[in-house]
């Protein structure tokens, strides 16, 4: 989409403070939502995932929390430390078993020691 | 296990010159198969993807095409290259008899157009 192309905006934490990454997502269909982290130089790597009919999961250190009436997502991270450290991607797939995610546009996550 | 390799790691090429980046999947089958590029600092751009040999759906008009041969494997060519192709080549796959699952991804080919 459009997003691909502007700067990632920027998030910066102490270590050890919970950090609350942010993603809006534009088809009220989507039935499944999936965030990644992105270390430099690496391809996303999985991190947690939740489905239409939850509004929270959690995961260790992590939780992702889904407002589908005001179609928002949001990764919250616990105890943040350096090594969380990444660029955070949200991504939700169409609802009918679309095989095309639509990427959110990424948060950068600094976190100082 | 399931693993994906991509080839090269990093490349740099002149303007002008052709272009073609592997990748290929290991411990499934018939997986939907895509590359994305990745602009420094930025998101996630979708190229292509494939859900069979031989079936390629492009996103973006460009001077880039793929190819799928083999079941597993997924290629990325240009003829031509141009110094905006420079970036962060990403090739992921799902698996195709999951209604809902998370794309795995490579590890990346780091391309500098010179």
């Amino acid at each position: 989409g459009e997003s691909v192309g502007l700067h990632l905006p920027t998030l910066s934490v102490q270590e050890g403070d919970n950090s609350i990454i942010n993603c809006a997502y534009s088809n009220s269909a989507s039935d499944y939502f999936i965030w990644y982290k992105q270390e430099s130089g690496k391809g996303p790597q999985f991190i947690i995932d939740i489905r239409s009919n939850m509004d929270k999961r959690q995961g260790q250190r992590v939780t992702v929390l889904l407002n589908k009436t005001v179609k928002h997502l949001s990764l919250q991270i616990a105890a943040t430390q350096p090594g969380d450290s990444a660029v955070y991607f949200c991504a939700e797939n169409g609802s009918g078993g679309s095989y095309i995610p639509t990427f959110g546009r990424g948060t950068s996550l600094i976190v100082h020691p | 296990s399931q693993t994906i390799h991509q080839w090269p790691a990093t490349l740099v090429q002149p303007v002008g010159s052709p272009l073609s980046l592997e990748c290929t999947v290991e411990g499934t089958s018939n997986p939907n198969l895509y590359w994305y590029r990745q602009a420094a600092g930025r998101g996630l751009q979708l190229l292509f993807y494939s859900v069979g040999i031989g079936q390629i759906s492009s996103e973006v008009p460009q001077n880039l095409s793929a190819s799928r041969p083999q079941d597993r494997q997924f290629i990325l060519s240009s003829k031509k290259l141009l110094l905006s192709d420079s970036g962060f080549y990403l090739c992921a796959w799902t698996n195709k008899g999951l209604a809902q699952g998370e794309q795995y991804f490579g590890p990346g080919t780091r391309l500098t157009v010179t």
